[in-house]
């Protein structure tokens, strides 16, 4: 079993559906984040959870909600994304929110028509 | 504006030569710095860091050189080996800054020829 899993690994999507990406981590770490990787961009961070508080919102569009029920476990709620929402999405998750060491996911790459 | 920049987007080694991987960063407050390595398919994995009160940091093949009064780190790989075939980013933080604020550069692919 990975650190952390994610699912599914790849989404296609049209504009007007609903979907949402999961995560979990096995490692007891307390803080898990959302990244995101446009095409020839950098990882750019969207959320952070701190003990299932969310800490940080990267001035992320409504249309991504996260929701963190408990330390373990992320998703991210997909609706009415448009396709420049394309990209890798990845999960990361660290010992605490200070621990600048992140263990990441594999990844969902996802595709909006 | 790009905080930590890679700019060199590729780089090709022969096997057993020396890989050089250049970061830049403009932020003057970051102080520790990373390397982590992605396959395709995979996630970015932690390869080495180095904090600010260092300027090298070694771990078997790999070391990390940091120089802050150029805003530049570098990590070598020695020798370099096909499976070191990947991405390559650097990142930088601010030491406990809440919400892990780091900030990546845009990734060097490296591809060692056998």
């Amino acid at each position: 079993e990975t650190g952390v899993t994610q699912t599914p690994r790849h989404l296609v999507m049209g504009m007007t559906n609903k979907k949402s990406l999961k995560c979990e981590q096995h490692l007891g770490h307390n803080a898990m984040y959302w990244y995101k990787q446009s095409a020839k961009k950098p990882l750019e961070l969207m959320f952070v959870y701190n003990f299932k508080e969310q800490t940080e919102n990267n001035s992320v569009p409504s249309r991504f909600s996260p929701e963190c029920p408990n330390s373990s476990h992320l998703f991210l709620h997909l609706h009415t994304l448009q396709p420049e929402d394309s990209a890798l999405y990845l999960c990361a998750s660290s010992q605490t929110e200070t621990n600048e060491k992140l263990f990441f996911g594999s990844g969902t790459q996802l595709s909006v028509l | 504006d790009q905080q930590v920049k890679q700019n060199s987007p590729s780089l090709s080694v022969q096997e057993g030569r020396i890989s050089i991987l250049n970061c830049d960063y403009t932020n003057s407050m970051f102080d520790y710095f990373l390397w982590y390595k992605k396959y395709p398919a995979e996630g970015p994995t932690f390869l080495i860091s180095i904090s600010s009160i260092k300027d090298k940091n070694e771990d078997g093949r790999f070391t990390v050189f940091l120089n802050k009064s150029a805003k530049h780190l570098s990590l070598h790989i020695v020798p370099s080996q096909p499976g070191d075939s990947a991405v390559y980013f650097c990142a930088a933080s601010i030491i406990g800054a809440a919400g892990n604020k780091l900030t990546f550069g845009g990734g060097t692919r490296v591809l060692v020829k056998p």
